[in-house]
């Protein structure tokens, strides 16, 4: 049972514009949320976090909306730029009152910047 | 400077023989955890550790083994048992009872291969 989905294998965005990743998760009791980002060949890399007792988190120009009623999370970066063409995976650690030591991640979706 | 190694880069494996991948961290982090990845699927764990001594089996481990007989160290081995070996390894430590314990870091990775 996949408890965070990532549906969107793939996805294509002009330079300059906004890239949307979309993830969403099953399981009621998860209370924090991370995206990673990765390049081929390489270990994926922190991106951004939030907490399930915030709807948002800001980064620069990443954004993370939680919207818990729906159980969904986006991660929003604007303006898209070439270096982040990447793979996104997003997580979320074991909730209480289990230990946050596992992460379940989701399948990822492979974001391409077309100049 | 801080951080994850994994080695080798690539590693090939002949029919029935064990390999070793090795993964060292000098964050002084408690925790550590090793990934699978396959082309198009997210991270699966394979087995991951609190502390020394210690370490459980994730959602993936049969045809694996692991030991932690020091912090900084959890080398994997790749058994003959495991029948589909071919992947992208990745190492990640945490430290989960530190604020913002749930972000594990990720080694850059070791990609086997069955000749």
């Amino acid at each position: 049972d996949q408890q965070v989905k990532q549906n969107s294998p793939s996805l294509s965005v002009q330079e300059g514009r906004i890239s949307i990743l979309n993830c969403d998760y099953t399981n009621s009791m998860f209370d924090y949320f991370l995206w990673y980002k990765k390049y081929p060949a390489e270990g994926p890399t922190f991106l951004i976090s939030i907490s399930s007792i915030k709807d948002k988190n800001e980064d620069g120009r990443f954004t993370v909306f939680l919207n818990k009623s729906a159980k969904h999370l986006s991660l929003h970066i604007v303006p898209s730029q070439p270096g982040d063409s990447a793979v996104y995976f997003c997580a979320a650690p074991n909730p209480p009152p289990f230990g946050n030591e596992k992460l379940t991640f989701g399948t990822g979706t492979r974001l391409t910047i077309i100049p | 400077d801080g951080g994850i190694t994994q080695s080798p880069k690539y590693l090939f494996r002949k029919e029935g023989q064990n390999v070793t991948l090795s993964c060292e961290q000098n964050l002084n982090h408690d925790a550590m955890y090793w990934y699978r990845q396959d082309p198009g699927q997210g991270l699966r764990l394979i087995y991951y550790s609190q502390i020394v001594n210690d370490f459980q089996k994730g959602d993936i481990a049969e045809g694996y083994s692991v030991s932690r007989e020091k912090k900084e160290s959890f080398p994997l081995t790749v058994t003959s048992a495991q029948k589909n070996p071919t992947a992208f390894y990745l190492c990640a430590s945490s430290n989960p009872r530190d604020r913002g314990g749930e972000t594990q870091y990720f080694g850059p990775g070791t990609r086997l291969l069955v000749l």
